[in-house]
């Protein structure tokens, strides 16, 4: 399986202000997604994050709050803007070749709003 | 939506007995099925998957058994060691929409008791 990188590995920001994850995987894959786990909870697709043209976003998620970018096959980052305390999650890039259908997970962004 | 569940948030085996996760998935388009484990701290590590047109898979140490008529998966690991405590998740997606991420379930914490 890839191995795959997220940076910061934890960040305390203050409300208002935005915090960009980055996504680095060691080859080149076909999909990244990225989702995000509130405290205690299970994980909640955002976004699929298309090389080349905008990323596609689920039910419930606008790219206004979450622009994504992914310039390449193994990069891409997920901006979270305008915070607030309810953006308090870990957020997780997952990739997959899609050669077969499983997705592997990065360590995640634990981050705090304030 | 629909949605993935779990019968069981917290789940205590004695270490050497085997633990049986359950999960109950509503979407019968879902034609794909992993197991996710997650230790405290880190991304979700991929376990095994299984493809709608298999009952059983086998792993090391672990099995997935997948019943399509009652829409019911479940995860058996035998032998459970210290390490096998954590929360496990499992997930649906479907081929048929192309790179579409995954639904996860609730998760359950699998105690393992010395």
């Amino acid at each position: 399986s890839a191995v795959i990188s997220q940076k910061p590995s934890r960040d305390i920001c203050q409300r208002g202000t935005s915090l960009t994850i980055q996504c680095q995987v060691d080859s080149q894959v076909t999909m990244m997604f990225w989702y995000r786990q509130q405290p205690g909870q299970s994980l909640t697709l955002i976004a699929t994050a298309n090389q080349g043209s905008e990323a596609t976003y689920e039910s419930g998620f606008v790219i206004d709050k979450f622009p994504i970018s992914r310039p390449n096959l193994t990069f891409s980052t997920l901006t979270v803007s305008n915070m607030s305390p309810e953006d308090s999650s870990i957020y997780l890039c997952s990739v997959g070749t899609g050669l077969t259908y499983e997705q592997y997970f990065g360590p995640g962004t634990r981050l705090t709003v304030t | 939506g629909e949605s993935v569940g779990l019968h069981l948030p917290t789940l205590s085996v004695q270490e050497g007995d085997n633990s049986i996760i359950n999960c109950a998935y509503s979407n019968s388009a879902s034609d794909y099925f992993i197991w996710y484990k997650q230790e405290s701290g880190k991304g979700p590590q991929f376990i095994i998957d299984i493809r709608s047109n298999m009952d059983k898979r086998q792993g090391q140490r672990v099995t997935v058994l997948l019943n399509k008529t009652v829409k019911h998966l479940s995860l058996q690991i035998a032998a459970t060691q210290p390490g096998d405590s954590a929360v496990y998740f499992c997930a649906e997606g479907y081929s048929g929409g192309g790179a579409d991420g995954l639904t996860f379930g609730k998760g359950t914490h699998l105690i393992i008791q010395p």
